[in-house]
C-alpha cells in the first residue's frame, strides 16, 4: 500500500493560488490518486482524482508528473471558505481508502 | 451522487454501554465502509460492510467491539460496544460508486463517552 506524505499545514491569503504537494514514492501501476477536502464536523468531500498528467475540474487542478511519485493539488484564488484539511490518497482499484495525515490549509483575509 | 445520512448525529454515552449508528443511502450501493476519526486526527478505516456476509475488518478492529450489519444495499449499522472514553470519536460511513471510482461520506456521528 502506497504511503503518502503531505505538509502538515499551510497558510495562504485570499485570492492566492495554493499548491499542495503529496509524495507517494511507492505508488503501484494500477493505483490512482484522489484528493478530499474536510471541513470541521463534516465528512470528507471528494475534490478531484487522476491517474497521470493533468486533470482539471470546476474546483481544482491536479498535476501528476510522469513518474507518478508525487502529485500537486492546485486551488485557484482561494477564499476563506477553502480553509479545511486536504487529504491525498493513493487508491488501488479495490476502492479501500487509507487516509494519511492531511494538510491543514488556513486561508487568511 | 446518492444522499447518505447517519443517525444519530451525536450522542453522549456512559462507559460500558453500547451505541448503534445507522447509515442510510438513498439508492442501492454495493460497498459501504465505516471509519473512525479520533479528535484532531485523520480517518481510520474500521471495516468494509458487505451485503449478505460478515464485515471485513481492518487490523486493530474486531467484530466483538465493532459489530456491523448490512441487511440490504441501502443500509448499514455500526455498533460500538462496551464503551470507554477512548472510543470518543467521530464515526463516519461511506459508500463506493463504481462509475466514479470514489467514495462519498456521510456527515459523521460524534460520540462522547463519559
Amino acid at each position: 500500500l502506497a504511503k503518502t506524505t503531505q505538509p502538515i499545514s499551510m497558510d495562504s491569503y485570499e485570492g492566492q493560488e495554493v499548491n499542495i504537494t503529496c509524495s507517494h514514492n511507492n505508488i503501484a501501476t494500477n493505483d490512482y490518486i484522489t484528493w478530499y477536502q474536510q471541513f470541521p464536523s463534516q465528512g470528507p468531500r471528494f475534490i478531484i482524482q487522476g491517474y497521470k498528467t493533468k486533470v482539471t475540474n470546476e474546483v481544482a487542478s491536479l498535476f501528476i508528473p510522469a513518474d507518478r511519485k508525487s502529485s500537486t493539488l492546485s486551488l485557484p484564488r482561494v477564499s476563506l471558505s477553502d480553509t479545511a484539511v486536504y487529504y491525498c490518497l493513493v487508491v488501488p482499484n479495490f476502492n479501500k481508502f487509507y487516509f494519511g495525515s492531511g494538510t491543514k490549509l488556513n486561508v487568511k483575509p | 451522487s446518492a444522499v447518505i445520512s447517519q443517525k444519530p448525529s451525536r450522542d453522549i454515552c456512559q462507559r460500558g454501554t453500547s451505541l448503534t449508528i445507522q447509515c442510510q443511502v438513498d439508492s442501492q450501493v454495493t460497498m459501504m465502509f465505516w471509519y473512525r476519526q479520533q479528535p484532531g486526527q485523520s480517518l481510520t478505516l474500521i471495516a468494509t460492510a458487505n451485503q449478505g456476509s460478515e464485515a471485513t475488518y481492518e487490523s486493530g478492529f474486531v467484530i466483538d467491539k465493532f459489530p456491523i450489519s448490512r441487511p440490504n444495499l441501502t443500509f448499514s449499522t455500526l455498533t460500538v460496544s462496551n464503551l470507554s472514553p477512548e472510543d470518543s470519536s467521530i464515526y463516519l460511513c461511506s459508500y463506493y460508486r463504481t462509475d466514479t471510482d470514489t467514495q462519498y461520506f456521510g456527515p459523521g456521528t460524534r460520540l462522547t463517552v463519559l
